[in-house]
């Protein structure tokens, strides 16, 4: 079945680092795929999202192209802040089948 | 109202006892779904909406869950007979049409805590 596997966490930077969190996808044919973000205390919302193949999403200054040929879905960002901390989500959705998550992974930035 | 509301925000129980989670969608979003959030895991699925009938139930753990949704809106999942493994955040989440259609997004709800002692 459809997949998502993450980097694991916790990942902790220092501001404006350069922030790359790894996604990689197991699929047939042509999922569309999505980070989500959960800042502190708030519910899952969807960050950006890519809907077929060399497609790039961006959104509050993160970026992430959807590849086929390495089937990934990397987030990054190159110069991260505070407000940036919360877990990040990847995931994707195939045709009529359930929105598959991947882990999750934290991120705190440190001032 | 604006968002995915969910309710009890918190909830506490003992070993045995049935609870109810519930969950109001935004108005209008035909799809809802909810998901399970055990500590230091990922997303996993339960089941998932579409109006009133549930075409995909395949993530319910076992039998002692259950969920029906009313008038296209409000949806109640249903845990019987609580055991310890079920602590954990239960998510909410609805979108304007089935979001494989569209790339439509989710709107998630806050969760719902849930412990049992």
């Amino acid at each position: 079945g459809n997949s998502v596997t993450q980097m694991e966490g916790p990942v902790t930077l220092s501001e404006e680092a350069f922030l790359t969190i790894n996604c990689t996808y197991t699929a047939t044919g042509y999922p569309s795929l999505f980070w989500y973000v959960q800042y502190p205390g708030e519910g899952l919302q969807l960050l950006l999202k890519a809907t077929k193949a060399d497609d790039k999403g961006s959104n509050k200054g993160f970026e992430a192209t959807y590849r086929k040929e390495t089937t990934s879905f990397h987030l990054e960002k190159g110069s991260v802040q505070v407000s940036d901390s919360a877990v990040y989500f990847c995931a994707l959705i195939q045709g009529a089948q359930k929105l598959v998550f991947g882990q999750g992974t934290r991120l705190t930035i440190n001032p | 109202g604006a968002g995915v509301s969910q309710s009890p925000s918190n909830k506490v129980t003992e070993k045995g006892k049935d609870v109810e989670l519930r969950c109001d969608p935004i108005s209008g979003h035909t799809a809802l779904y909810w998901y399970r959030q055990r500590l230091g895991q990922g997303l996993e699925f339960l089941i998932y909406f579409q109006g009133n009938s549930a075409p995909d139930k395949s993530g319910l753990p076992s039998d002692r869950f259950s969920a029906e949704r009313t008038g296209e809106s409000v949806s109640t999942l249903t845990i019987q007979r609580t055991q310890q493994e079920d602590s954990a955040v239960y998510l909410c989440a609805s979108s304007l049409d089935f979001v494989g259609a569209t790339g439509e997004k989710l709107f998630f709800g806050s969760g719902t805590q849930l412990s049992v002692l």
